[in-house]
């Protein structure tokens, strides 16, 4: 089957800690994305890649970090630096970085900092 | 900047009836819009994809509907059934790029 997985689905930290989530896809896609979701808001974009090692700032990356060293593979370092981490992040490609493809999720994993 | 809303944030309805879901974006410049589901806890699943020349996209029972000009898009979905009951997202890419800024929702629930 085809898709993008995340894990873990939920991870807890302790404030201080970085923390890496990971996200696979087998789609075949040049283009990757994080989101974050937090309630009552709509997703906002982290970090997005639109080709093997390559990576570009979305609108709230402070206090994030990604890396792209296989075309599969795009995993989020949320760092201590990160005021505010508790949220649902969801990760997210398409076929490449034009605007007229569809972008599909994965399913999210929930982090809770305390 | 563009800026999507979503209008109602929260809807109740009886099974069995047909709806509306309204989206409106501010800069009308776009290149296409998608419509997701997310139920709660999960991922966002993309329902349609309707590209900027296209009026409107049909799959199953939800047909959505795209206005450029007046910054509007709807979904309908008709017969309306419990299952339908999540999240509705719509979204927009920014510029050419494929960065999608989102609406906040509308949140169906569908009454047996």
């Amino acid at each position: 089957d085809g898709g993008i997985t995340q894990s873990p689905k939920y991870l807890f930290r302790k404030e201080g800690q970085n923390v890496t989530l990971s996200c696979e896809q087998n789609l075949n896609h040049d283009a990757m994305y994080w989101y974050r979701q937090d309630p009552g808001q709509g997703l906002r974009l982290i970090y997005y890649s639109q080709i093997v090692n390559d990576f570009q700032k979305g609108d709230i990356a402070e206090g994030y970090s990604v890396s792209r060293e296989k075309k599969e593979s795009f995993p989020l370092t949320v760092t201590s630096a990160q005021k505010n981490p508790t949220a649902f992040y969801l990760c997210a490609s398409s076929i490449d970085s034009l605007s007229s493809y569809e972008q599909y999720f994965g399913p999210g994993t929930r982090l809770t900092v305390t | 900047k563009q800026e999507v809303t979503q209008i109602p944030a929260a809807l109740s309805v009886p099974e069995g009836e047909n709806l509306v879901l309204n989206c409106s974006f501010t800069d009308s410049a776009i290149y296409n819009l998608q419509w997701f589901r997310q139920d709660p806890g999960k991922g966002l699943t993309s329902l349609l994809l309707i590209q900027s020349s296209q009026r409107e996209q049909t799959s199953g029972r939800l047909n959505a509907s795209l206005d450029k000009s007046s910054g509007r898009s709807t979904l309908y979905i008709a017969a309306s059934q419990p299952g339908d009951s999540a999240t509705y997202l719509c979204a927009v890419p920014s510029g050419a790029t494929n960065k999608l800024i989102f609406g906040t929702g509308t949140l169906l629930a569908v009454q047996p």
